[in-house]
């Protein structure tokens, strides 16, 4: 069974440090993976993804992630934090026989100044 | 990327009452769309699937006769709660895949007050 596991439900930083969210995955397939950025009161928008090809992804607002398969991994950072990267940040894997998104419990990303 | 869009964006309703909520792909075609439901500070828990001329295929433990879901067109899904209570308030959030059914896009939500 797929599944996917979030460390930690807050990350603290301080504004203009490293940002780390750590998210790892259970597939028994090559993962489809995703995160997802979530704004209070607001659908989710899509970050970045990895598919297949390059194993290190950039996605939007400076942020990146590393597909490692050897650690069942799917981390998501950012080199300088901003005060407005603050808010909650969900990993996915998609369900191989149907196309669902396997959610992580997200991790809520607190920036201090 | 493509666009969902949700209407309404909230809804406050008394309790006994149904109400309506509207997924539309705006630039491409959906046959599939996802209803999911946002408790506060938790992640999104899948209520079902939505398949465009099909009966919806729900979660364990959703009540398909309380949910109903109507995929009628290609671009269109809906979610109506019927008969709804207190405990329905949450926010609504449907999805659909792309083209290609790589990646999921999301609409904006609905929050839902029930009195």
């Amino acid at each position: 069974a797929q599944s996917v596991t979030q460390l930690g439900s807050h990350v603290s930083v301080s504004e203009g440090a490293l940002v780390l969210l750590r998210c790892n995955y259970s597939s028994s397939v090559p993962p489809y993976l995703f995160w997802y950025v979530q704004y209070p009161n607001q659908g989710l928008q899509l970050l970045l993804k990895y598919t297949t090809g390059a194993t290190l992804v950039k996605g939007i607002n400076g942020f990146e992630a590393e597909f490692k398969k050897s650690e069942t991994s799917f981390h998501l950072t950012k080199p300088s934090a901003h005060m407005s990267d603050a808010t909650e940040y969900f990993c996915a894997v998609r369900r191989d026989s149907n196309y669902q998104l396997i959610w992580g419990a997200g991790t809520k990303l607190i920036i201090k100044p | 990327g493509a666009v969902v869009s949700q209407h309404p964006s909230w809804v406050i309703c008394k309790s006994g009452t149904s109400v309506k909520i509207e997924c539309r792909s705006l630039d491409f075609q959906a046959t599939t769309m996802f209803w999911y439901r946002q408790f506060p500070k938790q992640s999104l828990m899948l209520m079902a699937t939505s398949n465009e001329g099909s009966k919806a295929t729900y979660e364990q433990g959703v009540e398909k006769d309380k949910f109903l879901i109507n995929h009628a067109s290609l671009t269109l899904s809906t979610l109506t709660v019927t008969s709804a209570h207190p405990e329905d308030s949450s926010f609504y959030i449907c999805s659909a895949p792309s083209t290609g059914q790589e990646t999921q896009y999301f609409g904006p939500g609905t929050r839902l007050l029930v009195l």
